[in-house]
């Protein structure tokens, strides 16, 4: 069965730390998100992409980063770890346009 | 700039009772979605509303769109305690961009 795969489901760093959580699918879907979820705030969307070498700012970008350079993987990198990330990290992928999300497990990050 | 904003945050019930979570957003949106969100798990789709009037019904789950009151509401239906969850609704906007409502939390007590 085709599933979307979030590695790894628990991590804790350190302030300062570069942090990049992948993000796999096959679903073969070309579009993938990445949310974060806080607790009172729902998922807050925090970069997309259409397809390969494709990818767009969220609501909440700053101090994230993503790279597409296959279907598949949508890695999402935090460049310098803040407290303020900590956070659930949610990817999703979709067929196309109006069409339901898939959700991962999600990806726990606490920042120290 | 869609926002969605869920009533209430929290809602503890009996088993056996009814009640509906409402869904308001602010701008157009293509899309409401629902999904259901158990403790420490991912989130699953329940139902996508496509148009105005639009009713979607699973098990003791129902769900209208009125596009004219921006609003949405997930009525339940004689509840049962393994529909305890958080219960989020999401709006579409241009680009297949979906934007959250905060969430219900539902807990059925016996």
């Amino acid at each position: 069965d085709a599933e979307i795969t979030q590695s790894p489901r628990h991590k804790i760093t350190e302030t300062g730390r570069q942090v990049t959580l992948a993000c796999h699918q096959t679903w073969n879907h070309n579009n993938m998100f990445w949310y974060r979820q806080d607790l009172g705030h729902g998922l807050r969307l925090i970069h997309y992409s259409y397809g390969v070498q494709d990818t767009n700012k969220g609501e909440v970008s700053d101090g994230y980063s993503v790279s597409r350079s296959n279907t598949e993987d949508l890695p999402l990198t935090l460049e310098s770890a803040a407290s303020s990330q900590t956070s659930v990290y949610f990817c999703a992928s979709s067929e196309g346009e109006y069409q339901p999300q898939h959700f991962g497990d999600g990806t726990r990050l606490s920042i120290l | 700039e869609l926002k969605v904003e869920q009533n209430p945050l929290f809602l503890s019930m009996q088993e056996g009772k009814n009640y509906t979570i409402y869904c308001n957003y602010s701008t157009t949106s293509d899309r409401l979605y629902w999904y259901r969100q158990d403790p420490g798990k991912s989130l699953e789709s329940l139902f996508v509303l496509l148009s105005n009037g639009a009713v979607k019904q699973e098990g003791r789950l129902m769900a209208s769109l009125d596009t004219k009151a921006r609003l949405s509401t997930l009525h339940i239906t004689a509840a049962v305690h393994d529909l305890s969850a958080t219960y989020f609704c999401a709006g579409l906007s241009a680009g297949n961009m979906l934007t959250f409502g905060g969430g219900t939390r539902l807990m059925v007590k016996p």
